[in-house]
């Protein structure tokens, strides 16, 4: 199963907003909803931050909003803070009966 | 509150089996929408999914690394396993253990650092 496709890098000034894609296929991002996003800071363990593609666990701010379109799932984080610097994980349910996760995308708040 | 916990050998030499065991606590994987799930991540790479165990005691793995990988549950310990073969030095990583409620990793582990070398 392939990796789902994100972009290495995104970045962002404090105050602005940014979004991460993540791009796959019919077998798993388009054909179900259960696309999560996951933050991870240097040295610790990832962290759910949006669950079936569009819901926040207890706690997540809501400046965090999941969404997808076909094979495309996105991350838009508004109004960046200092903290929200990451890396961050996409992650679908595929046909396969098996999950898939992206690349990582790198944020880097300026 | 739920925590889970890896625990296993650092190092392992080439060719090994890696047994790793992740306990956890404040919750049941007798109960349905619970799995346990089992991710690795390379230095400074990506995540990998690896093997999960469901409730029902359904075990799915990846696809790439089936043939390596055994993933078991003892409820009455609160523990799973992961059991990989043929330990190879592109195997070294971070293993992870975590939660799956559903379709979501919603509670992760520390991780354990397995470094595979002679």
């Amino acid at each position: 199963q392939a990796a789902l496709t994100q972009p290495a890098s995104v970045s962002g000034s404090p105050g602005q907003s940014t979004t991460i894609s993540c791009t796959g296929t019919s077998s798993d991002v388009g054909g179900y909803n259960y696309v999560s996003w996951y933050q991870q800071h240097p040295g610790k363990a990832p962290k759910l931050m949006i669950y079936d593609v569009n819901n926040r666990p207890s706690g997540v701010p809501n400046r965090f909003f999941g969404s997808k379109s076909g094979n495309t799932a996105s991350l838009t984080i508004s109004v960046l803070q200092a903290e929200d610097e990451a890396d961050y994980y996409c992650s679908s349910y595929t046909s396969s009966n098996v999950w898939v996760f992206g690349g990582g995308t790198k944020l880097t708040v300026l | 509150q739920v925590t889970l916990k890896e625990s296993g050998p650092a190092l392992v030499t080439p060719t090994q089996t890696l047994t790793l065991t992740c306990t956890f606590s404040e919750f049941s994987l007798s109960t349905g929408g619970i799995r346990m799930t089992w991710i690795r991540q390379p230095p400074g790479k990506a995540l990998e999914w690896l093997a999960r165990v469901d409730w029902n005691d359904d075990k799915f793995y990846s696809r790439s690394l089936k043939t390596r990988l055994t993933i078991s549950r003892d409820t009455s310990k609160n523990q799973v396993v992961l059991k990989m073969t043929n330990m190879d030095p592109v195997d070294t990583g971070t293993y992870y253990c975590a939660r799956m409620y559903w379709w979501s990793l919603d509670s992760w582990g520390q991780g354990v650092l397995v470094t595979v070398s002679s």
